[in-house]
């Protein structure tokens, strides 16, 4: 069964530095997403991706975090400037359509700890 | 808005017990409701969902929820508790594209 596979499956990084996190949606999915999850909180939405733009993005998905689909399988996540609390468990999600019905199929995670 | 909520943080069950994880969602518009399952060091997997018709819905490894309108529930349940149940369970609604999720709860299989 397809999958969606995320990469690195951990990223230690500096506070201040740049990180970019990886994913490859299943390849005939059309919506991507990305959701973050502290450390002993819920997944939290940030953004959603469709088209080459951004569809909906949450209040913490601020002017320090972008996505990017630079070629035809990638989907990134840029957190520019990290800081300590950006530590957590990023999950990148996948659809094929926009119907409320059909689930998205979520990445294994990247675990970022800033240090 | 739309939201969800699952009671219970941590659910402990023996092998072999019935497994009863509680979700409450509160939805002016008829909801999707989605179970997704982590195990350790894993990403979320999708357990079932409820879109519209029947109201029990049957999911991988045995696990099923009933939609009840009336309650604004969508309980997660599964007969007899294996060991390799053991990990955590997140109800969620979709609101527009995006899922919301619950805080999850922990199940916990004791031999």
């Amino acid at each position: 069964e397809p999958e969606v596979t995320q990469t690195p499956s951990h990223q230690v990084t500096q506070m201040g530095q740049e990180v970019i996190l990886r994913c490859v949606p299943i390849s005939n999915h059309l919506y991507f997403y990305w959701y973050r999850q502290i450390l002993g909180q819920k997944v939290e939405f940030l953004v959603s991706f469709y088209n080459n733009e951004i569809s909906e993005k949450s209040e913490i998905f601020d002017d320090q975090f972008s996505v990017e689909r630079p070629d035809g399988s990638n989907f990134t996540l840029k957190i520019r400037s990290t800081k300590l609390e950006d530590s957590a468990m990023y999950f990148c999600a996948s659809r094929r359509t926009d119907n409320s019905n059909q689930p998205q199929h979520f990445g294994d995670g990247t675990r970022l700890s800033i240090l | 808005a739309q939201s969800v909520t699952q009671l219970g943080s941590h659910v402990s069950v023996s092998e072999g017990a019935l497994v009863l994880l509680r979700c409450n969602y509160s939805s002016s518009v008829p909801p999707y409701l989605f179970w997704y399952v982590q195990y350790p060091n894993q990403g979320l997997q999708l357990l079932l969902k409820y879109t519209t018709g029947a109201t029990l819905v049957k999911g991988i490894n045995g696990f099923e929820a009933e939609f009840k309108k009336s309650e604004t529930s969508f309980h997660l349940t599964k007969p007899s508790a294996h060991m390799s149940d053991a990990a955590e369970y997140f109800c969620a609604v979709m609101r527009g594209g995006k899922l919301i999720f619950g805080q999850g709860t922990e199940l916990s299989v004791k031999p």
